[in-house]
């Protein structure tokens, strides 16, 4: 059960996009489109913004959009806020009813 | 209100046992499968072991397999997770989580988290 791999760090400047990948294998995240997404403050617990790759959870302002190629899952955050600058987790379904998360990237917005 | 309550974090040594309790309320707890995941200081959430609604099924990371136990009551609405043998690398926050109702591995509630240290 290896960690997804994410990019430790991305960055955007108000209202701009950002992107962040999210890579496995055909084990995991392009074995199933179980792949959900996480906000976290630091002390606090993660949030849901998406599953089963492209869905939104209500509430979830829709400038979160999340897609998926391959082995390899996207988050995509338009319009970034300020709020927004947190880290964000992806996880997936892992066969054998486990899961794996991803490792992580601290969004900033400049 | 619908939430999750972690307890039952604390320091203990190598080699030591703790369980975890997790009280829900404000949803029909009976009908969620349910989880554990863990962050350690300064690291990503890792999950660790998962639950049927009616506990039959069970299923656990390979680096907690045999030492850890998950279960639930019911009708306490609590879900638990008993720690055994636990490592210095069990260090964590400790999180119960809920899984969503379309079973596709997604975690849709979490609870605050309880803190386990393990060290001597």
């Amino acid at each position: 059960q290896s960690a997804l791999t994410q990019p430790p760090s991305a960055s955007g400047s108000p209202g701009q996009s950002v992107t962040i990948s999210c890579s496995g294998t055909s084990s995991d995240v392009g074995g199933y489109n179980y792949v959900s997404w996480y906000q976290q403050y630091p002390g606090k617990a993660p949030k849901l913004m998406i599953y089963e790759v492209t869905k939104r959870p209500s509430g979830v302002p829709d400038r979160f959009s999340g897609s998926k190629s391959g082995n390899t899952a996207s988050l995509t955050v338009s319009g970034l806020q300020a709020e927004d600058e947190a880290d964000y987790y992806c996880s997936s379904y892992a066969g054998r009813n486990m899961g794996v998360f991803g490792t992580g990237t601290k969004v900033t917005v400049l | 209100e619908v939430q999750l309550v972690e307890s039952g974090g604390g320091l203990v040594q190598p080699g030591g046992s703790l369980r975890l309790s997790c009280a829900a309320s404000g949803f029909t707890f009976r009908t969620y499968w349910m989880h554990w995941v863990r962050q350690a200081p300064g690291q990503g959430p890792v999950w660790v072991s998962r639950i049927k609604n009616d506990g039959d099924i069970t299923s656990y990371a390979d680096s907690v397999k045999g030492r850890f136990t998950i279960s639930r009551d019911n009708a306490k609405n609590t879900l638990y997770l008993q720690m055994n043998s636990l490592r210095a690398e069990d260090t964590a926050v400790y999180f119960c989580a809920r899984e969503g109702p379309t079973l596709t591995f997604h975690f849709d509630l979490w609870g605050r988290g309880t803190l386990v240290t393990v060290s001597s």
